[in-house]
């Protein structure tokens, strides 16, 4: 257990439709990571979050956005989904800077 | 921006033999991070390399960071069933990945 938890596990939804992924880092971790894993491609990272602030942007679409709470969890919404956006979303999370990052189960979503 | 780029994408080897994993970064990097992601599973990290032509080993796993620092390498020997998975390196801050070396093992 990598003590980084991300719900739900699994997500199906139509085509337009809009979803909030959401990740509680582990404890004392202020740093956020969403990446996004489609089938056979390496791990697209998406924003990064630290102590509540963006830190850094990837290769994030417009129609998704994410942000980091007082708490420090984290959510990713996806809006306007497409069938494209069918993929694995792991969500990580560090002490900061070059520290290791943990890994949660990830989300697994569908869109149809 | 900066660009992670490993070789070879896939690897098949026989039970015993031995498999390096190459990445290549268009820009020095400060640190790079290895992670093994098992089938099904998700990221798992294996090690950091933050010195210039550092060299480090875990049992049968040698990793290396190039003098330069825009190369690394990972090494096993005499492969088992038990490193098949997906081995990804990731460089600086914030962590961008490589798209992955993924590594079959024929018992």
């Amino acid at each position: 257990d990598s003590g980084v938890t991300q719900t739900p596990k699994h997500l199906i939804t139509a085509t337009g439709q809009r979803v909030t992924l959401r990740c509680s880092p582990r404890s004392g971790d202020l740093s956020v990571y969403w990446y996004q894993q489609s089938l056979d491609q390496g791990l697209q990272f998406l924003i990064q979050y630290y102590n509540g602030e963006e830190r850094a942007k990837g290769n994030i679409l417009e129609r998704f956005s994410a942000q980091q709470f007082p708490d420090l969890h984290s959510e990713l919404n996806l809006s306007s989904l497409e069938l494209g956006d069918s993929a694995l979303y792991f969500c990580a999370s560090s002490v900061g800077g070059a520290a290791e990052a943990f890994f949660g189960q990830g989300t697994r979503l569908t869109v149809v | 921006g900066q660009q992670v780029m490993q070789i070879p994408q896939y690897q098949h080897v026989q039970e015993g033999e031995d498999f390096t994993t190459y990445c290549n970064s268009s820009t020095t990097l400060s640190n790079i991070q290895w992670y093994k992601q098992r089938p099904g599973g998700h990221p798992v990290f294996l090690i950091q390399l933050v010195k210039s032509g550092e060299v480090k080993k875990q049992k049968r796993l040698t990793f290396q960071f190039g003098e330069a620092k825009k190369n690394s390498s990972l090494h096993i020997t005499a492969t088992q069933t038990t490193d098949v998975g997906t081995y990804f390196c990731a460089g600086n801050t914030p962590l961008v990945f490589g798209k992955g070396t993924r590594l079959s093992v024929i018992a």
